[in-house]
């Protein structure tokens, strides 16, 4: 069936360091979804990206489609201690449905 | 900002016990949804909503039941609740034709002991 794989599971970064989380589809996306879910928390939308190729930032954080509507990734820039969490994307599936990453869980080394 | 609530932030319930968590949100959403979070899992669609009194069967409904009877309510029911249906409960809610994405609750802790 249709899946997005998303890696790594884990990244240990200090602090100050980049983050990269990458998704993969067996199918083109209609659209793909990014979450942040703080530790003990639920997850908070962040973006949504729809056009083949599309690059949007946020502060220190950028998102990018695929070409091909296939990958996306997320990539952060000197993380802080506020970014420590676990980032899903989602892919969209029919009308309503959302197909999840296993999510990254991104660690500052103390 | 629209609002998620769901009704109990922690649950233990005894195997057998016929369980509810109740989600509201007060944004109007058309579209509600119930996953479970298992870690190592992810999150797994349990049912959504995308209408009152529509249902339709997520990637694990088995041994859970939902109603939906005014549009801002979402009810997850356990028939009989047994210890593998111990996780962590999540409601989310959309809009029809929004842009954004989905708006989650706290989630509910369930422990079935």
């Amino acid at each position: 069936g249709q899946q997005v794989m998303q890696i790594p599971q884990y990244q240990h970064v200090q602090e100050g360091e980049d983050f990269t989380t990458y998704c993969n589809s067996s199918t083109t996306l209609s659209n793909i979804q990014w979450y942040k879910q703080r530790p003990g928390g639920h997850p908070v939308f962040l973006i949504q990206l729809v056009k083949s190729g599309e690059v949007k930032k946020q502060k220190r954080l950028t998102f990018q489609f695929g070409e091909a509507k296939k990958n996306s990734s997320l990539h952060i820039t000197a993380t802080q201690t506020t970014d420590v969490g676990t980032y899903f994307c989602a892919g969209q599936r029919g009308n309503y449905q959302l197909i999840w990453g296993a999510g990254t869980k991104l660690i500052i080394k103390p | 900002d629209v609002k998620v609530t769901q009704s109990s932030r922690y649950l233990v319930k005894r195997t057998g016990e016929k369980v509810f968590l109740e989600c509201v949100q007060d944004m109007d959403h058309e579209n509600m949804f119930w996953y479970r979070q298992d870690p190592g899992l992810g999150l797994r669609l349990i049912y959504f909503s995308y209408d009152v009194k529509m249902k339709e069967k997520g990637d694990i409904p088995e041994g859970y039941s939902v109603s939906r009877e005014k549009k801002e309510r979402f009810s997850l029911i356990l028939e009989s609740a047994s210890t593998n249906q111990t996780s962590m409960y999540l409601c989310a809610s959309r809009g029809g034709l929004s842009n954004y994405g989905y708006t989650f609750g706290s989630g509910t802790r369930l422990t079935v002991v």
